[in-house]
Formats: structure tokens, sequence, C-alpha cells
């Protein structure tokens, strides 16, 4: 069975602090990851990756892909109150498997 | 602009009732999912389409139902309600040959089944 793990499952930090998030994975026929910011309402793209040690980069957030140890991180520097969101990662196959999020709360 | 809409964005219904939850796109997008948004549980995927008279099964279908008449909708429809179908509900699209790029999402319909 698909599976899509994501940790940790919450996060509290002070505005400036860098945070990790990570994202691994167990599923057949990969064809890329996703990572997206959910507020209040929906889900907001951010990065796909498909290629493995490729780092995407915008702005503050970048993330990178590690295809043989099966996960992906994104970080956040220089973190503000703005990014206080869920953090969702979806793996493509055929269709999209999500985990279950991590919830970030950046304070002031 | 091209978008996905959902309607209607709120509904508080009745357990037994059948209800159906809207969502239209105008990206011409082939490929159309139905995910439910419960806490803990993140995005669980209900039903998809990857194109007209298509759709397949997600992994929490059971008492949910969907058809695929044209490109631009993908209805999904609750035979009868239960208290366990309150959930926030997230309509998505796509395009290319099944899933590949990025996921676009509607805003979402909160339902209350009482």
């Amino acid at each position: 069975e698909d599976k899509v793990v994501q940790s940790p499952l919450s996060l509290v930090v002070h505005e400036g602090d860098t945070v990790t998030l990570n994202c691994s994975y167990e599923v057949t026929n990969f064809r890329s990851l996703l990572w997206y910011k959910q507020e209040k309402k929906a889900p907001t793209f951010l990065f796909m990756l498909t290629s493995s040690g490729i780092e995407k980069k915008s702005g503050r957030l970048s993330s990178i892909l590690d295809k043989k140890e099966l996960f992906s991180i994104l970080n956040i520097t220089a973190t503000q109150t703005g990014d206080s969101a869920v953090y969702l990662c979806a793996v493509v196959t055929y269709k999209y498997i999500f985990g279950t999020g991590t919830r970030l709360k950046v304070l002031a | 602009d091209a978008e996905i809409t959902q309607s209607p964005r709120h509904k508080i219904t009745e357990t037994g009732r059948q209800v159906t939850l809207a969502c239209h796109q105008t990206w011409n997008h082939n490929n159309m999912f139905w995910y439910r948004q419960d806490l803990g549980h993140g995005l669980r995927l209900i039903h998809y389409s990857y194109g007209v008279q298509d759709t397949n099964k997600g992994e929490v279908s059971d008492g949910y139902s969907v058809s695929r008449s044209n490109t631009e909708d993908l209805p999904l429809t609750l035979e009868s309600a239960a208290s366990s179908q309150t959930s926030v509900y997230f309509c998505a699209s796509s395009d290319g040959t099944s899933a590949t790029g990025e996921l676009f999402f509607g805003e979402g319909s909160r339902l209350t089944v009482l």
C-alpha cells in the first residue's frame, strides 16, 4: 500500500528561526513530489520535485528530493508569522497521495 | 482566468438525505479528484476521473459516487448522508494524462451532517 508520512506533525517556532519539514514515502510508480501550503482555505502550490538532488528555491523556501532514500525536505529560513500554516506533501503516482501535513506556528 | 469552483461552500443536512456537491473547472483539465479533509487524516482521496465517462474509487469511496459526463464537471453525491461524512471536501484538477503535474484546488465545501 502506498504511504506518505510527514514529520513532525506540528511545530512551534519563533520568528527568525529556520525550520525543516520532512516527507518520506513508500510508493510504486513514483512520478513526482509536490509541496503545498494550506492556511484557512484551499492548499496553494509551492514546489514540484521530480529529480533527485536538485534544489527548488523560492525566496525563503527551498526543497530537495532524495529518490534513493525516499524522502523530501522543505526548509523555511527566517520564518515569519505569515508562514504559519499546514504544509502538505503529496507524492504523485497515477494519483496524488497526501501525507497528514505538518502544522507550523510561528510566534512573533 | 481559468478556475475551479465548488458549490455549495457550506451545507448542513440531515442523516439519510442525498447530497450533491458540485465541482466545475474551466481549465479543460482531463483529471479531476475529490478529497475529504479531516483533522489527523490530511487529504484522503474519495473518487477520481481521468476523462469523460471515466471514474475510479479512491481510498475512502464508500457512501460516495461520482459521474463524469463532460470535461468541466465532476459532481460528488452522498447517497444517504451519515454523520461520519461531516467534513471539508476539496475538488481538484490537473492537466495531462492521469496524474502528472500541479494539482489545482477549489475553495472547499464544508458539509455538516446532523
